[in-house]
């Protein structure tokens, strides 16, 4: 099992270009997550989805979208990408919605300039 | 608003000494209460947890010390060694309508020196 995959690791964007981050997870897990980490504040939640159609947001949503076609996949979209975003990003899942550890990525490194 | 405050952001600790990261929250209907740990490059992964009804939980040489009445807990690493040099994470959740969702501290960042 590769468990939680992440892509890209890294890129780097304009100022008002939008990407979109990758996350797949091939455990069958029907809770999924992303987080943002930045230096001093810990990890803080986008967006998450408890199943496929099913997405709500976290603490910071703003200038992010999410989907979830799959149990499978997760992708993150920045519409529209500003500095403030310059983060790294990590994908999580867990097997069950209210209980269970959560399984992470190994990050997407993302700089706007 | 901070909801888990950890402290302290950076720790070093000698070979084979004790390492204390303690973490304080506010909201009382927390209920569960994990540590993570990353190390560089790499995402971070359950390290141990803990729930309110039990004041302690030991997991070879990582324990949770947990205070209800005071809203805090801490992680101690005993006999602390180089490769536990990582980031730490403490973190707290609720069941949140259809979804457990996990409030993180800053991190500790920790260095142990051979």
């Amino acid at each position: 099992n590769a468990g939680v995959t992440q892509t890209p690791k890294f890129q780097v964007l304009k100022t008002g270009q939008s990407m979109t981050l990758q996350c797949a997870q091939d455990m069958n897990h029907e809770y999924m997550s992303w987080y943002r980490q930045d230096p001093g504040m810990g990890l803080r939640l986008i967006h998450y989805s408890v199943g496929a159609g099913i997405t709500d947001q976290g603490e910071v949503p703003n200038g992010y979208n999410v989907s979830r076609s799959t149990t499978e996949d997760f992708p993150l979209r920045l519409l529209s990408a500003a500095p403030s975003q310059t983060s790294v990003y990590f994908c999580a899942s867990s097997y069950n919605r209210v209980r269970g550890e959560l399984f992470f990525g190994e990050g997407s490194r993302l700089t706007v300039l | 608003q901070q909801q888990v405050k950890q402290s302290p952001q950076s720790l070093i600790v000698q070979k084979g000494g004790i390492s204390i990261i303690n973490c304080a929250y506010e909201n009382t209907a927390f209920d569960y209460f994990p540590w993570y740990q990353q190390f560089p490059g790499k995402g971070p992964a359950l390290l141990i947890a803990i729930r309110p009804d039990v004041s302690e939980k030991k997991e070879g040489r990582f324990t949770i010390s947990f205070n209800k009445s005071a809203k805090q807990f801490s992680l101690h690493i005993m006999d602390s060694q180089p490769g536990d040099s990582a980031t730490y994470f403490c973190a707290a959740s609720k069941s949140s309508g259809s979804a457990r969702q996990l409030t993180f501290g800053s991190g500790t960042q920790l260095t142990v020196l051979p």
